[in-house]
């Protein structure tokens, strides 16, 4: 299995552009996981989805963010417009079926956005 | 509130034994997990306790006390390439939060 798929790797951009970034899960799983790092606030949950539906968005920052999974394989998380204090890691994570929550969560290799 | 407590950092010798604690402040209370980050690179999995006791998975065990809302990692025969954070996550009436990770440096 490839893994978790994230997509671009890497994003420099200017403030008050549209950001979008890309997860591809692990195929068969059902949860699918958006999250924030960075060194002042550390690893922080966005939003989750579980078969396509939104869990629970209360970590979604402000309404310049959105998520969206139209499909098992593939979910979104646009940021408009995007602001420099946006900039972080952003993790795309997804876990199998019948495992609720923290366990078993298996990382992307995460999108480093740069907003100048 | 919710919140989880970890030390920040944490330092020890090869080859010895080294426990990360994890103590938690949440309502509705499911599982507590552990996950390795190594810098640049993404969190993985390590192990998962829902009920009391210890895990054993090789080198590393996880111990966890419900009535206590304390848990622990042990990491045994300490090797360089276990120098990384180590982050506790709990599940909490449908809310997922991280510890804010303890970064363990590893001394030959």
């Amino acid at each position: 299995d490839a893994g978790v798929i994230q997509s671009p790797r890497h994003e420099v951009t200017e403030m008050g552009q549209e950001v979008t970034l890309r997860c591809k899960p692990i195929s068969g799983h059902d949860y699918l996981f958006w999250y924030r790092q960075t060194m002042m606030r550390g690893l922080e949950l966005l939003i989750y989805f579980n078969n396509n539906v939104p869990i629970d968005d209360s970590g979604m920052p402000e309404d310049r963010f959105s998520a969206k999974m139209p499909n098992a394989s593939f979910s979104t998380l646009k940021i408009q417009p995007s602001e420099p204090r946006d900039s972080a890691v952003y993790f795309c994570a997804s876990s199998p079926p019948g495992r609720v929550g923290v366990e078993t969560q298996y990382f992307g290799p995460g999108t480093r956005l740069l907003v100048l | 509130g919710q919140s989880l407590e970890q030390p920040s950092e944490v330092t020890a010798v090869e080859g010895a034994i080294v426990q990360i604690n994890c103590t938690y402040q949440t309502s509705g209370f499911y599982g507590l997990s552990w996950y390795q980050q190594h810098d640049g690179g993404a969190p993985t999995f390590l192990s998962y306790n829902a009920l009391d006791g210890l895990e054993e998975t090789g080198r590393f065990s996880s111990f966890l006390s419900r009535s206590d809302s304390y848990g622990y990692l042990l990491l045994q025969e300490l090797q360089m390439k276990d120098s990384a954070s180590y982050f506790c996550a709990v599940l909490s009436a449908s809310k997922i939060i991280f510890g804010s990770g303890t970064r363990l440096s590893i001394r030959p």
